[in-house]
């Protein structure tokens, strides 16, 4: 069973609303990352953090999502008006360090923009 | 730029038949090679990592070999099982950061 949190498990949103989604790492891992699987099964990088510094991010999540990893607090990453494009599974992945350190994934959250 | 090629979308085998998922890669820095396993509606875990050149790394039946001559790293079994259907994708860190670059992913479906 996946150790990192993500919550809802699904989201259903209109064009142009916010979608707001949550990550609980696994404890003690300091590096948290966003990724975007589509309906073809690919993966599309998005942000990571180091603890509550970002460490690099796309130019899309830099425009369009915002995202934070508060301490003590879940990462969130939220789009700020939702696209129809933006429907797909948004995958939380923590580990212990950014050097070559395995992922550790949650249940993702399915993101549906009607 | 970092990059990983699968060239198999499916691959479709009959139960107890060996297997080869291809992998092949491009990075200047050293790199750092993964294979994840998805299965149906579960998070993707971490199957293999990479070890030095040439060394074979082994998990749960399945092995690959880093060879940076060839930029590859396959993932193989000897012999598949019906629980092996799923998703494998290659993965990359090639760069600082920790970014992971993932391939398109190969769909496994193993039949009786």
């Amino acid at each position: 069973n996946s150790k990192v949190i993500q919550t809802p498990r699904y989201l259903v949103k209109g064009q142009g609303q916010k979608a707001k989604m949550r990550c609980i790492p696994e404890k003690g891992h300091p590096v948290v990352f966003w990724y975007q699987q589509n309906k073809n099964n690919e993966f599309k990088f998005l942000i990571n953090f180091q603890n509550q510094e970002v460490l690099q991010q796309i130019d899309m999540t830099e425009k369009r999502f915002s995202a934070e990893c508060p301490s003590n607090s879940p990462c969130s990453l939220e789009i700020q008006s939702s696209e129809a494009g933006d429907s797909a599974l948004y995958l939380c992945a923590s580990s212990l360090s950014i050097s070559n350190e395995r992922l550790f994934f949650g249940h993702g959250t399915k993101l549906s923009v009607l | 730029g970092d990059s990983v090629t699968q060239t198999e979308g499916l691959v479709t085998l009959t139960k107890g038949l060996p297997v080869m998922l291809n992998c092949t890669y491009q990075t200047t820095y050293s790199p750092f090679l993964f294979w994840y396993v998805q299965h149906l509606n579960e998070a993707p875990k971490l199957l293999l990592k990479s070890s030095t050149d040439n060394k074979r790394t082994e998990h749960q039946g399945f092995y690959a070999t880093l060879h940076k001559s060839s930029s590859s790293f396959h993932l193989q079994k000897s012999s598949v099982q019906l629980s092996d259907s799923a998703l494998y994708f290659c993965a990359l860190i090639g760069s600082a950061l920790g970014r992971l670059h993932f391939g398109a992913g190969t769909q496994l479906i193993v039949i009786p």
